[in-house]
């Protein structure tokens, strides 16, 4: 099935590094989803990209989508201690885009 | 506005026991989804439901897993009988209907233990 390759697996910063984590896909996507996971917390929905090259910004969170839409990046600029979490990127599968294969995620921790 | 809300929060039962886990989609969403969350396996679909039918179970492990959504406002998922390798943390959302996909709303999970 779809699969989506999602690195690094962990990522450890000082706070006011960047961050970045990348999702691949073997296949064109349609769309890509970012979403991030607190420890002990639920998936929460962070963004959609839908065009080749679209580049959305939300604050200190930058991503992008490839101009292949074969894959993305989450980038995120000067990271707070709030930023702790899971990140993960989700596409579509078997024709339909309510059908998600989620990455494995980025756990990304902060030393304040 | 009231979030997905999952229940029990928490499951601990011994093997061979029936589990069952409730949720209750954000009013109006069309889609609800039922996921599995294991440290190996990552954040699996199991389930979803369009309408309150069926769309695609092809994530359903086995025979001893089913799915029910009697209305909009409720969905089950049950395990019967439980075996140790189902302790996991399922989470249900639900999403509106749009072309390129939705969101989707994730409540807050059933963290299952089987003894």
């Amino acid at each position: 099935g779809q699969q989506v390759m999602q690195i690094p697996q962990y990522q450890h910063v000082q706070e006011g590094e960047d961050f970045t984590t990348y999702c691949n896909s073997s296949t064109t996507l349609s769309n890509i989803q970012w979403y991030k996971q607190r420890p002990g917390g639920h998936p929460v929905f962070l963004i959609q990209l839908v065009k080749s090259g679209e580049v959305k910004k939300q604050k200190r969170l930058t991503f992008q989508f490839g101009e292949a839409k074969k894959n993305s990046s989450l980038h995120i600029t000067a990271t707070q201690t709030t930023d702790v979490g899971t990140y993960f990127c989700a596409i579509p599968r078997g024709g339909s885009n309510y059908k998600l294969t989620f990455g494995k995620g980025t756990l990304l921790t902060v030393n304040p | 506005d009231a979030g997905v809300i999952q229940s029990p929060r928490h499951e601990v039962t011994e093997m061979g026991q029936e589990v069952t886990l409730r949720c209750k989609p954000i009013s109006g969403h069309d889609y609800l989804f039922w996921y599995r969350q294991t440290m190996m396996r990552g954040l699996e679909l199991l389930i979803y439901f369009n309408n309150n039918v069926p769309i695609d179970d092809s994530g359903m492990p086995e025979d001893r897993f089913s799915a029910k959504m009697p209305n909009a406002s409720f969905s089950t998922l049950k395990i019967q009988p439980s075996e140790p390798r189902d302790s996991a943390v399922y989470f249900c959302a639900s999403s509106l209907a749009g072309g390129a996909g939705q969101p989707q709303h994730f409540g807050d999970g059933t963290r299952l233990s089987i003894l």
